[in-house]
């Protein structure tokens, strides 16, 4: 079954401390992924995808497929980056998404 | 990236009546989805839209009760019909990214959808 899980429902950090939100997919064919990013009253958008293997606000994530996993991470959090987080999985050759149930990330000061 | 647009951002119905949410795009994609966000769940995608041919519906989503219209490139239209409470979720449309090399989606702001 294709499935995307996010075990954390909402994760605290102190601003400065390092941030890993993860997400494991289950998947038959090779992956997809993506981390999307919903900020307070602003839309859904893109943060970074794996096949870029970009850093993008300081956030990195590395696919490891050994482990079915594509954790999120920064090392140094800030206040700004407190939002909802959510991983999806894009199925091979159709553009579907399959999200996961988000994980929400406050930052505190 | 397309800047995509949907009307209503938000409205409260009656059991019963239906509600159309409209998505305007920016530019020419040929993809076009609509998801729905229930409360404290995840995104669930209802159904894939593209210009010209009939929708195609995902696992436990219906014609019947989620029609929906694409009559171009930049517009879409998604029906939620004989609406309950149950119905009370967000709806958001996407559009396809850069094609060919990934399968990133771009998404509107939602359209919040409250049934008494």
């Amino acid at each position: 079954a294709q499935r995307v899980t996010q075990p954390e429902k909402l994760l605290s950090v102190f601003k400065g401390a390092p941030v890993e939100l993860k997400c494991n997919y289950s998947y038959s064919g090779s992956p997809e992924l993506f981390w999307y990013v919903q900020y307070s009253r602003q839309r859904l958008q893109l943060l970074l995808r794996h096949i870029s293997r970009e850093s993008i606000k300081g956030f990195t994530a590395d696919l490891n497929k050994g482990e079915t996993s594509f954790h999120l991470k920064k090392p140094f959090a800030q206040e700004e980056d407190s939002a909802m987080y959510y991983c999806a999985l894009s199925v091979s050759g159709t553009y579907k998404y399959i999200f996961g149930t988000g994980t929400r990330l406050k930052v505190l000061a | 990236s397309a800047v995509i647009s949907q009307k209503p951002s938000r409205d409260i119905c009656q059991r019963g009546t239906s509600l159309t949410i409209q998505c305007q795009v920016d530019s020419q994609v040929t993809m076009m989805f609509w998801y729905r966000q229930q409360p404290g769940q995840s995104l669930t995608l209802i159904a894939t839209a593209n210009q010209g041919s009939e929708a195609t519906y995902e696992s436990g989503f219906v014609i019947d009760k989620f029609p929906i219209s694409r009559p171009n490139l930049t517009f879409s239209t998604l029906t939620v019909s004989n609406l309950s409470p149950e119905d009370s979720s967000i709806y958001l449309c996407s559009v396809e990214g850069e094609r060919g090399v990934t399968d990133t989606q771009y998404f509107g702001p939602g359209t919040r959808l409250t049934v008494l």
